[in-house]
């Protein structure tokens, strides 16, 4: 059975930075593109970054360019997300999202399978 | 970015009726069209894909059409675990963005 598991969420204080994970099993991690996506009540679902298998092509939505960074271990079938320069409007439940097909370079986007989720809360 | 709207915003239906939900995209996006679930406090699933793909196990009740700019998805004989949120997204664009929802109530 396929499972994502995030981890790392909390309260934040605005500038601050927090380091995501999202650790995989049943299925051939370093195959995959990874997505990160959020879902807020108020901005609904939106997506963040996406890494390809082997972590060489990373892409993220203009939103967090240059304060967020993803990055996957193959070796420990874990993905990361290290967010910097936090906004209150980063708060949102942060989701890890397999890709649906196993291809090396460009993603589908289209999101398979999805984590629990971990809640980020930026406020002072 | 493409912009996505869902229509309903919400709706109430009864089980064992038939619904359908549209998805209009700002753009063309010819077939790259994905419908996902999300019951309360879970996380979403996909269901169809393609505009017309159904993804492995999810039932049969669920259909996907359309293509360009407008798309429907029906649900044939509502089951009560069908009452939740429907999103529809776009992978046209490597700019993913998803509509805003529509949430399906029990009448």
């Amino acid at each position: 059975e396929v499972q994502l598991v995030e981890s790392g969420g909390g309260l934040v204080q605005p500038g601050g930075s927090q380091r995501l994970s999202c650790s995989a099993s049943g299925f051939t991690f370093s195959s995959y593109a990874i997505h990160w996506v959020r879902q807020t009540p108020g901005k609904g679902l939106e997506y963040v970054s996406s890494i390809s298998p082997n972590g060489a092509n990373t892409y993220y939505a203009d939103s967090v360019k240059g304060r967020f960074t993803v990055s996957r271990d193959n070796s420990k079938n874990t993905l990361y997300l290290q967010m910097s320069n936090l906004r209150s409007d980063d708060t949102a439940v942060y989701y890890c999202v397999k890709d649906l097909l196993a291809r090396p370079v460009v993603p589908t986007y289209r999101f398979d399978c999805w984590g629990q989720g971990t809640l980020v809360t930026v406020s002072s | 970015d493409i912009q996505m709207t869902q229509s309903p915003s919400s709706l109430s239906a009864s089980v064992g009726d038939r619904v359908t939900i549209t998805c209009r995209a700002s753009q063309n996006i010819n077939n790259f069209l994905n419908w996902y679930r999300q019951k309360p406090g879970r996380a979403p699933n996909l269901l169809i894909y393609a505009a017309s793909t159904l993804q492995s196990g999810v039932p049969s009740r669920f259909s996907g059409s359309g293509s360009g700019t407008d798309f429907t998805l029906t649900i044939s004989g509502l089951q009560p675990e069908d009452f939740a949120t429907y999103f529809c997204q776009q992978s046209y664009s490597s700019r993913v963005t998803f509509g805003q929802g529509t949430r399906l109530e029990i009448k």
